[in-house]
């Protein structure tokens, strides 16, 4: 299973793009990277998920270059309500959940978002 | 609303005093899986169901055990808990089969359990 390292902590203020870079060296052809994000004492939400290239939707944007080696989540115009640990997971997903899916959430990425 | 239930959201208990933790989702997912969480360690696979009556182990099942007798049902059973099994517990689910779904919501997870051991 491939492994991902993201930073430990970002701080950004209200109003500013956030990007959260996520590296993943040993992705294999068919790993998924996503995306989820944490407040205190709740379970982890589905952010975003993709294979290459870019993806968005209503909350954020995924980059992933060519080599898929990494991958970028892009928050726009975050507010303090976007305070929250990040993580980013890479898994095979071409069956769904289960054996062939076992996401591993390493300890993420927590966002300081400042008025 | 499409959601995953765990009960009881706190519970502070004794070594030893066997207690189960539930989880119910109802979204007709194939897939449930349990996690725990600790600080500095992120969060941790316990086992995982892929269907009725098929589970697995995760990377922590030790002290833990599970049952899936129903697709909607995953208890988390801790036959004699020790302190070292306090922790902040999460059931999430998902559904196996259909991928695009699985693309557009990924895993939805309960609320969580947060479980102290005395």
């Amino acid at each position: 299973l491939a492994k991902t390292t993201q930073p430990i902590s970002m701080d950004s203020y209200e109003g500013q793009e956030v990007n959260i870079t996520c590296s993943h060296n040993n992705i294999a052809t068919n790993d998924y990277i996503t995306w989820y994000q944490q407040f205190p004492s709740q379970g982890p939400r589905f952010i975003i998920q993709g294979y290459k290239t870019k993806v968005t939707n209503e909350v954020a944007s995924l980059f992933i270059p060519a080599d898929r080696k990494s991958s970028t989540l892009s928050l726009p115009r975050v507010s303090l309500s976007d305070t929250a640990v990040y993580y980013c997971l890479v898994g095979d997903i071409s069956l769904g959940g289960g054996a062939t899916n076992k996401l591993i959430f390493g300890t993420g990425t927590l966002l300081a978002v400042q008025p | 609303e499409a959601q995953v239930t765990q009960n009881p959201r706190y519970l502070i208990t004794v070594t030893g005093k066997k207690l189960t933790v539930t989880c119910s989702q109802n979204m007709n997912h194939e897939y449930m899986s349990w996690y725990r969480q600790d600080p500095g360690l992120g969060l941790r696979q316990i086992y995982y169901s892929m269907n009725v009556e098929v589970t697995d182990k995760g990377d922590v099942p030790e002290g833990y055990k599970v049952s899936r007798k129903e697709k909607r049902n995953f208890p988390l059973i801790l036959e004699s808990p020790s302190p070292n099994q306090t922790s902040l517990y999460f059931c999430a689910s998902s559904s196996n089969l259909d991928r695009a779904a699985f693309r557009d919501y990924g895993y939805t997870f309960g609320s969580g359990t947060r479980l102290t051991v005395v």
